[in-house]
């Protein structure tokens, strides 16, 4: 089946412009997570949602990051005028209810000049 | 200190080498320890799940959890150039849901 889909895969902003990314989630997958992962690090969490509710938004950055998933299935990663440091790959992930795993997207490249 | 801790090499081995990558974290009340692998340009998938301590093999794999040691490892027995990609160790604590990544090693496969 379809896994974990995001888009744009690549994103050129000047800095100080808004973006949006986009995450299409396995179909049936309760939990999503993003992740924001900088060049040559690991993933860092950023913030989960269980169907609609955002029940974990401690690794947001900044008051310039805010995500939502309002029908409990898409789920939207805004930034606000964006900065240099944002430069990274977002990553989405999705889950089953009651399950480990957890499957990740492709990731969108965000690069902020 | 980061709380997950992975030395981000390069490694490079040949070809039916036994790879071993290892992390070391400091708290000690994570429970959940997971290996994922991540290729160029692609997301994270995960290899090997392992709740608490022990060891757990799947195929050319194993992890092994030492829980006393704050320390994890994952070995890859009769390497092959497709395993050649970013291995991430991960942890969870317990009631949590966010993954905590190490900074991930590079692996290289030479034929």
């Amino acid at each position: 089946g379809a896994g974990v889909s995001q888009s744009p895969r690549y994103k050129v902003a000047k800095r100080g412009q808004d973006v949006a990314l986009r995450c299409d989630p396995i179909s049936g997958h309760v939990s999503l997570f993003w992740y924001q992962q900088a060049l040559g690090q690991g993933p860092e969490f950023l913030t989960y949602f269980q169907n609609e509710a955002q029940l974990d938004k401690s690794g947001l950055p900044s008051d310039r990051f805010f995500a939502e998933r309002p029908e409990g299935s898409v789920s939207t990663l805004k930034i606000q005028r964006t900065q240099q440091e944002d430069s990274a790959v977002y990553l989405c992930a999705s889950r089953l209810g009651g399950r480990e795993t957890q499957y990740f997207g492709p990731g969108t490249r965000l690069l902020v000049l | 200190q980061k709380e997950v801790e992975q030395d981000p090499g390069p490694l490079s081995v040949p070809e039916g080498a036994i790879v071993s990558l290892n992390c070391t974290y400091s708290n000690s009340a994570f429970q959940y320890f997971m290996w994922y692998r991540q290729y160029s340009r692609k997301g994270p998938e995960l290899l090997m799940y392992t709740y608490s301590s022990g060891n757990k093999e799947d195929g050319r794999f194993t992890a092994q959890v030492d829980k006393s040691s704050k320390y994890i490892s994952l070995f890859i027995r009769d390497s092959q150039p497709s395993d050649s990609a970013t291995y991430l160790c991960a942890m969870r604590l317990q009631g949590a849901q966010k993954l905590v990544f190490g900074q991930g090693t590079r692996l290289t496969i030479n034929p």
